[in-house]
């Protein structure tokens, strides 16, 4: 059964570094037919796609185009879990997190089939 | 703004169908790319409903159902049941965007 298990501080100051891990049980980060993916749900932005990371021989990271230059995903394979950084956060950044395991053989086949609890996180002062 | 568009609401009496739709363009639904469906309670994350064309996870009832045509695709529930309210989402790849892209949900209420 897989489980995703998510953590990290509801309360970010507005310009500091917004920091989540997540937690995976039942199936590896390096696995190589899944990825990994951090996804954001905001009554004003709906549920936005932020990134992924995925192992096939070596680890590739894609993000949002919205996103690239403040996100970074990363894998920790000694835990068992991905973690997500996204810096200069404003309050635009407020929203619940989740990290969700995605899977299919192409762009257009892939989808999000187990999902994380959510961590609402807040930008304020 | 969502890339792919949904009604905010839909409704229906216990035992009625009906059906939720989902607009995209030439660069999402119109390339051809799958459109996955999504259930989520309050307070609660997104669940898988639909993959792939019509394939429905294990435990989801067959009550529920997906096509596609063109731009645009639809989810359908027959036999309505108070358990179904909830929001639903829409899911594709956006060619012009490189990544994944969600409607902006449907609240979907059981009079």
């Amino acid at each position: 059964q897989i489980q995703l298990q998510q953590s990290g501080p509801g309360l970010v100051k507005p310009s500091l570094t917004l920091s989540l891990t997540c937690g995976i049980s039942g199936d590896s980060v390096s696995s190589k037919s899944a990825a990994w993916n951090w996804i954001r749900q905001s009554p004003s932005r709906g549920l936005e796609w932020l990134g992924r990371t995925f192992y096939r021989s070596k680890w590739h990271n894609e993000y949002a185009l919205s996103m690239n230059i403040r996100i970074t995903i990363n894998p920790d394979t000694s835990n068992n879990r991905l973690s997500l950084q996204l810096s200069s956060v404003t309050p635009e950044d407020t929203a619940v997190y989740y990290c969700a395991r995605g899977t299919g053989n192409s762009p257009g086949q892939y989808y999000f089939d187990y999902w994380g609890q959510g961590v609402l996180v807040t930008v304020s002062s | 703004q969502s890339v792919l568009t949904q009604p905010p609401s839909v409704s229906g009496a216990p035992g009625q169908r009906v059906t939720i739709s989902c607009t995209g363009s030439s660069s999402n639904i119109g390339a051809g790319y799958n459109v996955h469906w999504y259930q989520q309670f309050p307070g609660t994350a997104p669940k898988l409903l639909i993959y792939d064309n019509n394939n429905r996870p294990s435990g989801v009832p067959d009550r529920f159902s997906d096509s596609k045509s063109g731009t645009s695709a639809s989810l359908a529930i027959t036999g309505l049941q108070a358990e179904d309210e909830a929001d639903y989402y829409c899911q594709s790849f956006d060619s012009s965007l490189s990544g994944w892209v969600f409607g902006g949900g449907t609240k979907l209420t059981v009079l």
